[in-house]
């Protein structure tokens, strides 16, 4: 059972370009988050999902963009990259929210610089 | 007020010890509680839910008191492998899940 999927685990971005980080989940979760992390601070939600189809802003969505066209995947794009966007980036994922039973799975992160 | 409070330590301990971490979150219509521990640099990852009735797990015990709005989690016998960030972490049905800043713990030889 692999979990939560991301990939690349690394990557080096040039300022001005666009990428997208991979997550899939294998669980049948409806429910899936990125967060970033920025050294020695709190996670971040930038953008959820409650579902294929659905998606909304978290706390800092300026610069992301995300899809949801299947259960499994929810890409995270990056446009036009800034240094500011260097961080590490942890796709999660949830059957649902409101149960103590239901907590969320975290992906191995990507570590994302930009320059 | 932030949705989920933590003191971010650090709590420095010797091997052996008892060492408690409470969190205080502001609404009081969540419904699930959550501990997590991260490694430096690492994903965060579950240590244990957190039930109204209190659970335990070997060594950690989890306590949520609804009256008062905090969760707490106590560490029995410290190892030095218990040294990470503890995450609390909170949720209710149609929203998100509402992080603390995290408690820095080190258990000294």
């Amino acid at each position: 059972n692999a979990g939560v999927t991301q990939t690349p685990k690394f990557h080096i971005l040039k300022i001005g370009q666009s990428m997208t980080l991979q997550c899939t989940q294998d669980m049948n979760h409806n429910y899936m988050y990125w967060y970033r992390q920025d050294p020695g601070m709190g996670l971040k939600l930038i953008y959820y999902s409650v579902g294929a189809g659905i998606t909304d802003k978290g706390e800092v969505p300026n610069g992301y963009n995300v899809s949801r066209s299947t259960t499994e995947d929810f890409p995270l794009r990056l446009e036009l990259a800034a240094p500011s966007q260097t961080s590490v980036y942890f796709c999660a994922s949830s059957l649902n929210q409101g149960s103590p039973n239901s907590p969320l799975h975290f992906g191995n992160g990507t570590r994302l610089t930009v320059t | 007020r932030k949705e989920v409070e933590q003191d971010p330590g650090p709590f420095n301990v010797p091997e052996g010890a008892t060492v408690a971490f409470n969190c205080t979150y502001s609404n009081s219509a969540s419904q699930s509680f959550f501990w997590y521990r991260q490694d430096c640099r690492k994903e965060p990852k579950l240590l244990m839910s957190v039930y109204s009735s209190g659970n335990e797990d070997g060594r950690f015990t989890a306590q949520l008191n609804r009256a008062s709005q905090y969760i707490s989690l106590l560490i029995r016998d410290s190892k030095l492998s218990d040294s990470a960030t503890y995450l609390c972490v909170r949720g209710y049905t149609g929203n998100q899940f509402y992080f603390g800043t995290g408690t820095s713990l080190t258990v000294i030889p």
